[in-house]
C-alpha cells in the first residue's frame, strides 16, 4: 500500500518570504509520479507541480519548486515570493506509474493536506 | 473546453433518502474515479472505473454505488446516505492508465442531517 505523509496541518508565511511543505511517501514501486495540488477556499484542485521519479532533477514552476529525495521518500515544495493568492490548502499526492500495472495504476494517494496561510 | 463537471454542487439532505450526483466529462477518457475529502483526512478514493461497464471499489466504498454505462458519465450514488456520508465529493478522470494529467471536477458539497 502506499501512504502519503504531510507533517504541517498548518504554517504561515509573510508575503514575499520563503516557505517549503513537507511531504514523505512510503511506496515499494520504483516508477511513479508525485504531485503537488493547491486548493483555495474555491475547493477547485490545482495542480502546481509534478515529478516523474525516474528524473533526477526537481521539478519547477516559476515560483513553485520541489526537493525530490528518492532514497529519502521525501518531496517537499518551496514557494518563493510567496503572494497572497497562495493562501490555500496544498496536497501532496502520489501515483504508480508502470505499464500493465493493475488496479490501482492511475489511483492518487493524497496526504492530509497543510493549510498554508500567507499574510500581507 | 475539456472538463469534469459534477451536479448538484451544493446539497442538502436527509438520513435515508437516496441521491444521485452526477459526473461528466468531455476529454473521451477511460479513466474515471470519485473522491471524498474530509478534514484532516486529504481526499480519499471511493470508487474507480476504468472503462465502460469496467468500475471497482477504492479505499472507502463502503455505502455508495457507481454505474459507468457510457464513457462520458460516472455517477455516485447513495442508497441510504447517512451523517458519516456529509463530505466534499470530487470526480476526477483521466485519459488512460499510463497518463498522469488527471482533471477533477469543482466538487459537490453534501451535507445529510
Amino acid at each position: 500500500a502506499q501512504t502519503v505523509t504531510q507533517s504541517q496541518p498548518e504554517m504561515s508565511v509573510q508575503e514575499a518570504e520563503t516557505v517549503t511543505l513537507s511531504c514523505t511517501y512510503d511506496t515499494s514501486e520504483n516508477n511513479y509520479y508525485l504531485f503537488w495540488y493547491k486548493q483555495p477556499p474555491s475547493r477547485q484542485m490545482i495542480l502546481v507541480i509534478r515529478q516523474e521519479a525516474y528524473k533526477q532533477q526537481n521539478a519547477t514552476e516559476n515560483r513553485f519548486s520541489v526537493n525530490f529525495q528518492k532514497a529519502a521518500k521525501s518531496f517537499s515544495l518551496k514557494i518563493s515570493d510567496s503572494q497572497l493568492g497562495d493562501t490555500a490548502m496544498y496536497f501532496c499526492a502520489f501515483m504508480k506509474h508502470r505499464v500493465g500495472g493493475g488496479s490501482t495504476l492511475g489511483r492518487l494517494y493524497f496526504g492530509r493536506g497543510t493549510q498554508l496561510t500567507v499574510w500581507p | 473546453e475539456a472538463q469534469v463537471t459534477q451536479n448538484p454542487r451544493y446539497l442538502i439532505t436527509v438520513t435515508g433518502k437516496k441521491l444521485t450526483v452526477t459526473c461528466s466529462q468531455n476529454m473521451n477518457h477511460e479513466y474515471m474515479s470519485w473522491y471524498r475529502q474530509d478534514p484532516g483526512l486529504g481526499l480519499r478514493q471511493i470508487y474507480y472505473s476504468m472503462n465502460v461497464e469496467v468500475t471497482d471499489k477504492g479505499d472507502v466504498p463502503e455505502g455508495y454505488k457507481v454505474s459507468r454505462k457510457e464513457k462520458r458519465n460516472f455517477p455516485l450514488i447513495l442508497e441510504s446516505p447517512s451523517p458519516n456520508q456529509t463530505s466534499l465529493y470530487f470526480c476526477a478522470s483521466r485519459q488512460r492508465p499510463g497518463s498522469w494529467e488527471q482533471y477533477f471536477g469543482p466538487g459537490t458539497r453534501l451535507t445529510v442531517t
